[in-house]
């Protein structure tokens, strides 16, 4: 069974600083990988996915997640971060080539200080 | 264009009670799922369908019952509801199969509070 592993529960930078999220994630075979965000109260929207080839990705608000086979890792990073990137932020893998059985790491918050 | 569209977005119910979570998507999408988000423990899939008619289901299924009559309506049931139920319950449609162009689309969840 796929699992995946996000170390940091909470996570506290400046404005303007970068950030990089970790995920490792556990999978027999080439993992279908996936970073959501939450705001609070709201649903999950999409950042950024990764199927194959280019291992490095790019998503959306300027973020990028870089795919490691050999490390078991997707993590994410956003060079310089704004006040509205404070969210929670979930990795995901899919099981089986799919993305409609996910399974989520516990997430991480992320807090932005001016 | 709505999405995923889930109702009600918040409900208490008394431990023993029935209810229906609803969901649905103007997408077209054959695939949809089931997740409950807990703190401290991310998202779980509860029960998942390929398609109309065809159910299966997920990490956590105990409690809950599903249906897939269209393709655009899969309603999750609790047929006894338990404190322990109580979570932020989101659905999600995907295109399938799997490629460049995959990814699930959430509606905005339901918060349920089991007394």
């Amino acid at each position: 069974a796929q699992s995946v592993t996000q170390p940091d529960i909470h996570i506290t930078v400046s404005e303007g600083a970068s950030l990089e999220l970790r995920c490792n994630y556990s999978y027999g075979a080439t993992p279908y990988l996936f970073w959501y965000v939450q705001s609070p109260g709201q649903g999950l929207q999409l950042l950024l996915k990764y199927f194959s080839g280019d291992t490095l990705v790019q998503g959306i608000k300027g973020f990028e997640a870089e795919f490691k086979r050999s490390q078991s890792s997707f993590n994410l990073r956003k060079p310089s971060v704004h006040w509205s990137d404070a969210a929670e932020y979930f990795c995901a893998v899919g099981a089986h080539g799919t993305a409609s059985k996910l399974t989520f790491g516990t997430g991480t918050r992320l807090q932005v200080t001016l | 264009n709505a999405g995923v569209t889930q109702t009600p977005k918040f409900q208490v119910l008394k431990t023993g009670q029935s209810m229906t979570l609803q969901c649905a998507q103007d997408m077209n999408h054959e695939y949809m799922s089931w997740y409950r988000q807990d703190p401290g423990m991310g998202l779980r899939l509860i029960h998942y369908s390929v398609g109309a008619g065809i159910t299966d289901q997920g990490e956590v299924p105990n409690g809950y019952n599903v249906s897939r009559s269209t393709t655009e309506d899969f309603p999750l049931r609790l047929l006894s509801a338990a404190p322990s139920q109580t979570s932020v319950y989101f659905c999600a449609s995907t295109l399938e199969p799997g490629g460049l162009g995959t990814e699930a689309f959430f509606g905005q969840g339901t918060r349920l509070t089991v007394v």
